[in-house]
């Protein structure tokens, strides 16, 4: 049973670009949250996707944007990349009658903005 | 959002038990009490998760105050295996969908 893809596993790009991130949840789930994780810190909250909806957002910029396509999978996006952007981004799934109880994390996409 | 606070670090010895404590003073009645751990170059795990009643599963135990302000994560026997960076999260129930906020963690090392 797969659990929660990422690709691409690393990826680099320069300040302005754009950059886009994929997951494919756990078999089953249909609930998809994106964190990002900078260096020694823990996961913060991007947002979260639901019936291809934003149900929930963090604290974080328009810059951020997101996808959830109907076969659950789903993209985020980041415009105008600042070096700050450099991170962990991980991706979580579950059902949504679970969310509560818990979540199927990826391994993650590292993203260096140069 | 609630906030958890734990020990920056914490060390065990191999097969012995591990109490990881966590103090959630402001938790509401509907926040569900998660725990996570990370190893390096992964992402977080799930580990354990409880309302009001202490847990059991086949990775660990979580002790529940009877206030719920705080709680403890269990490993009996710790393992090399064992050595990540362990969340204590609290998960808002209702309608909230679920939203996880991570705080630093305890890094818990394992010496054989």
């Amino acid at each position: 049973d797969a659990g929660v893809t990422q690709s691409p596993t690393h990826l680099i790009k320069t300040r302005g670009q754009q950059v886009t991130l994929r997951c494919s949840p756990k078999s089953g789930h249909d609930t998809v949250s994106w964190y990002q994780q900078a260096l020694g810190q823990g996961p913060q909250f991007i947002f979260q996707y639901y019936e291809e909806e934003e149900r929930q957002r963090g604290n974080f910029p328009d810059r951020f944007s997101g996808h959830q396509f109907p076969n659950y999978s789903s993209e985020l996006n980041v415009n105008a990349l600042l070096l700050g952007d450099s991170a962990l981004y991980l991706c979580a799934s579950s059902l949504v009658q679970y969310v509560n109880y818990g979540y199927t994390f990826g391994s993650g996409t590292r993203l260096t903005v140069v | 959002d609630a906030k958890t606070t734990q020990p920056n670090s914490m060390e065990s010895n191999e097969e012995e038990p591990v109490h990881l404590p966590c103090n959630h003073s402001t938790i509401s009645g509907t926040d569900y009490i998660h725990w996570y751990r990370q190893l390096p170059s992964q992402g977080p795990e799930y580990v354990i998760h409880g309302l009001t009643s202490n847990v059991n599963n086949r990775m660990a135990s979580l002790a529940i105050a009877e206030d719920r302000k705080s709680s403890t994560l269990i490993l009996h026997r710790a393992t090399l295996r064992d050595a990540a960076v362990y969340y204590c999260i609290l998960n808002a129930g209702g309608t909230s969908y679920g939203k996880l906020t991570f705080g630093q963690g305890t890094i818990l090392t394992v010496h054989p």
